[in-house]
């Protein structure tokens, strides 16, 4: 069975600062990796989903990376602002769709 | 944009009522996911669909079911509700396609057990 295990469950940091969110997995057999954001109270947003193939995606100030063999991503925010204050989840997909979730990283960007 | 659509963001219901969570997609979505969501135990997959009366069990079917009748609609029901159902429900969709379509979600139905 999937486990995939997020750290730090919080975080805060001062605006401008560069978030760094980890991400692990047990069982390397996936389809892709999903990021998703969930502000209070709220459903998920997808950020950015990465392909088994891939190593790497981008959106904006946003990257994630992908290394299968150590079960392992990293969700990377530039410049952090106020209004990226949420809760990041990453998800992997197995092969008959079903997504295994994190708890979950807080993050506070504090102005 | 993909849009789906929860029938209620809050809800109150009492022991042993039959209880239907409702959700709606407007893209054509094959496949439709049943979520709860608990403080300290995440997301865990109740049910999904990948088919218009296809279903399948997820991680926690017990004390549920799930009806697809037409492919834009997914419905979960709570046969007899108890109070260890309380809890953040939520609905997602995606294409078919494996290995690269993300999971559009709606925004969560808090239901209350009492």
């Amino acid at each position: 069975k999937q486990e995939v295990t997020q750290i730090p469950a919080a975080l805060s940091v001062p605006e401008g600062e560069n978030l760094v969110l980890n991400c692990s997995f047990t069982d390397s057999a996936i389809y892709n990796l999903q990021w998703f954001r969930q502000d209070p109270g709220k459903g998920l947003t997808s950020l950015l989903l990465i392909q088994s193939s891939q190593r790497e995606q981008t959106s904006g100030r946003l990257n994630a990376s992908l290394d299968k063999s150590s079960g392992r991503s990293t969700l990377y925010i530039a410049a952090s602002q106020p209004g990226d204050s949420a809760t990041y989840l990453c998800a992997a997909e197995s092969n008959d769709y079903k997504l295994s979730f994190g708890a979950g990283t807080t993050v506070t960007v504090r102005a | 944009d993909v849009k789906v659509t929860q029938s209620s963001r809050y809800l109150v219901k009492r022991t042993g009522e039959k209880v239907f969570l409702e959700c709606v997609q407007d893209m054509d979505h094959e496949n439709m996911f049943w979520y709860r969501q608990d403080p300290g135990l995440g997301l865990r997959l109740i049910y999904f669909s990948y088919d218009v009366k296809m279903k399948e069990k997820g991680d926690i079917p017990e004390g549920y079911s799930v009806s697809r009748e037409k492919k834009e609609r997914f419905s979960l029901i709570l046969e007899s509700a108890s109070t260890n159902q309380t809890s953040m429900y939520l609905c997602a969709s995606s294409l078919s396609g494996k290995g690269n379509q993300p999971q559009h979600f709606g925004d969560g139905t808090r239901l209350s057990i009492l």
